[in-house]
């Protein structure tokens, strides 16, 4: 069965301090890892997708990377509208019609 | 501008009481998704469609039912709601990269 699992479930940080998020997946094989943002009261948005192994996807702050039992989304230097709750979801190649999502990392930046 | 349009935004309603919750989309998808958000747990599929009149269950699809008679609207239907449905339920339109996700019903069973 396809897993992931996201660590921390939340995190604090101060505007500008770097930090990173873990997304672990187990899955039969892998068609896609996503990133979404997630604010109160609003469904997700999407950040990135990574396919395989190695690639890293960047915007602004972030940055995603992959490897083969995971990724990490790296915040470098964030400020307070960065606050949100990240979302890492998976599609396997086989059953590909869905995406199976963790739970979540709630991040706070404080000013 | 791209949209996913979900209502009611907000519901409160009786066990055993029906309800459907609408979501429509302008994007052309074919694939629209529902899933439900709960503490703990994160999101998790209820069902999808891959076009007009193709369903198929998610994860969790019992005690739901949906339809896709047009390609824009693919409502979610609550025949008998139980207070273990109360949860957010997000609407999706589109896969992966493609996906856009409407903005939320929450329900409440009582």
């Amino acid at each position: 069965e396809d897993q992931v699992t996201q660590s921390p479930e939340a995190l604090r940080l101060q505007e500008g301090e770097s930090s990173s998020l873990n997304c672990s997946y187990t899955v039969s094989g892998l068609r896609g890892l996503f990133w979404y943002r997630q604010d109160p009261g609003k469904g997700p948005e999407f950040l990135f997708t990574l396919y395989s192994a190695g690639e890293e996807k960047e915007k602004e702050r972030l940055k995603a990377t992959l490897t083969k039992k995971e990724s990490f989304l790296h915040i470098t230097a964030p400020k307070p509208e960065d606050s949100a709750t990240y979302l890492c979801a998976v599609q396997a190649i086989q059953g590909a019609q869905k995406l199976v999502f963790g739970q979540g990392t709630r991040l706070t930046i404080n000013p | 501008e791209a949209q996913v349009t979900q209502n009611p935004r907000y519901l409160i309603t009786v066990t055993g009481k029906k309800l459907t919750v609408t979501c429509s989309q302008n994007m052309n998808h074919e694939y629209m998704s529902w899933y439900r958000q709960d503490p703990g747990l994160g999101l998790r599929q209820i069902y999808y469609s891959m076009n007009v009149e193709v369903t198929d269950k998610g994860d969790v699809p019992e005690g739901y039912k949906v339809s896709r008679k047009e390609k824009r609207n693919f409502p979610l239907i609550l025949e008998s709601p139980s207070p273990n449905q109360t949860s957010l339920y997000f609407c999706a339109s589109g896969r992966g990269a493609e996906a856009f996700f409407g903005q939320g019903t929450r329900l409440t069973v009582v």
